[in-house]
């Protein structure tokens, strides 16, 4: 059974760079099916893609992001990662990695909440 | 960007009743249009992707139509875990990116 689990810093400051890791177990980053991506959701709100990446490393953002998004991936670990930099207080929110099919995004970490605050 | 209007916001239901959900996209995105359903505190699942095909385990009561721009998430007799909010998504095809609608929440009457 496919897993993803968030991890990194619940705790930002503003200005500072969020930092997140999504580690997926039970099957293979470098499948050629999938991409693989993060949505995040600020609190009480609705769901917001940031970005997907390929296991090639080939990334695509959302545009309103992207000037502060950067994804990457290390098929050695089984892991992909997102910065998000200079942050405020509008950042912050449950972030989700996910799993990208052709069909949507089938598989979700549990999430994890990052609070921007100093 | 194509924008996502669901309607409506909230809708109160009774468990056995129907629902009918409803998705518009600001321009035509063909039949890449999903569904999804979240309940407090978990991530949203996937239930409809393009447009009428059930994911993998959602049961026969969740049905979605519609292609171009008007979309419909309908369940036939609500359960009592069916009530959540359900969110569309539409993809582009190249490059990828993806939009959502603001979402319904659906609520015991």
């Amino acid at each position: 059974q496919l897993q993803l689990q968030e991890s990194g810093p619940g705790l930002v400051k503003p200005s500072e760079t969020l930092s997140l890791t999504c580690t997926v177990s039970g099957g293979s980053i470098s499948s050629s099916s999938y991409y693989w991506g993060w949505i995040r959701q600020p609190p009480g709100k609705g769901l917001e893609w940031i970005g997907s990446i390929y296991y090639s490393g080939s990334t695509y953002y959302n545009p309103s992001l992207k000037s502060r998004v950067t994804i990457s991936v290390d098929t050695s670990k089984n892991q992909f990662s997102l910065k998000l930099s200079s942050v405020t207080a509008a950042d912050t929110a449950v972030y989700y990695c996910n799993r990208i099919a052709v069909a949507g995004s089938d598989y979700w970490g549990q999430g994890t909440l990052v609070t921007v605050s100093s | 960007e194509i924008v996502l209007t669901q309607s409506p916001a909230t809708l109160s239901l009774s468990p056995g009743e129907r629902a009918t959900l409803s998705c518009r996209a600001s321009q035509s995105v063909s039949s890449y249009l999903a569904w999804y359903q979240q309940k407090p505190g978990q991530a949203p699942r996937l239930l409809i992707y393009d447009a009428s095909n059930r994911a993998t385990g959602i049961p026969a009561r969740f049905s979605g139509s519609g292609s171009g721009t008007d979309f419909t998430l309908t369940i036939s007799s609500l359960e009592p875990e069916d009530f959540a909010v359900y969110y569309c998504q539409q993809r582009s095809n190249w490059p990828p990116a993806y939009t959502f609608g603001q979402g319904t929440k659906l609520e015991i009457k």
